[in-house]
């Protein structure tokens, strides 16, 4: 079992449609990390949250420490939002960090 | 105010040769994280580097595999003999500091042999 799952692993929404990713973890955290990947392309850090709750646009990721889970909400999805959404964690025994397989959203005009 | 830089993008090398990917950090960062990223599969921690000195090269694998990051210049991470196995996209990350701050990550290298 891997020590970041995300899920779903495939999304397929159309405009306008409310995104939810989730992540769950197994291990102690020091902070998670929401990451974007587009195809052929760099990482973008989108958030880095060690509780609560963090809004940049149409964007919020929160997290419950308790549970060891997280979720990314995309608000009013757009085309443009179609990429990899990787949920990574910094463990507190360590500096790396540990990535989750990713979830390949693809948003319908 | 550049963000992390890798180059090159695009690297072709035929197996045995060497693989040299080079890192700059983002101004004022001494912290520098190398990823790897396998086809069709996640992102793995490989090494962890301050100025000078190797932190954390638990995720390397034991032989070929080198990292620096020295005083001047930017952190290398060095393949020798390629394998096609090594076929891979390369991504750089610098932070900061250690303590819990953001990591911001380079656009990568891939990495192809034939």
């Amino acid at each position: 079992k891997n020590e970041v799952e995300q899920s779903p692993q495939n999304l397929t929404a159309q405009e306008g449609e409310f995104i939810t990713i989730n992540c769950s973890y197994s291990v102690g955290i020091s902070a998670l990390h929401w990451l974007q990947q587009h195809p052929g392309g760099g990482i973008v850090s989108l958030f880095m949250l060690s509780s609560g709750k963090k809004k940049h646009g149409r964007l919020i990721a929160t997290i419950n420490i308790q549970e060891k889970h997280s979720s990314l909400h995309i608000t009013a999805s757009h085309p443009r939002d179609s990429a990899v959404y990787i949920c990574a964690v910094r463990e507190t025994s360590g500096s790396r960090l540990t990535f989750g397989e990713g979830t390949q959203l693809t948003v319908n005009p | 105010n550049a963000g992390v830089m890798q180059n090159p993008r695009h690297l072709v090398r035929r197996r045995g040769q060497e693989a040299r990917l080079r890192c700059s950090p983002m101004k004022g960062h001494s912290h520098v994280y190398w990823y790897r990223q396998l086809p069709e599969e996640g992102l793995k921690f490989m090494v962890y580097l301050q100025k000078e000195n190797i932190i954390d090269e638990s995720g390397m694998p034991k032989e070929r595999f080198s990292a620096e990051f020295p005083k001047e210049g930017p952190s290398i991470l060095r393949i020798q003999q390629v394998v096609r196995g090594d076929s891979a996209a390369y991504f750089c990350a610098s932070s900061p500091t250690f303590s819990n701050q953001p990591q911001h990550f380079g656009d990568g290298t891939r990495l192809s042999i034939l």
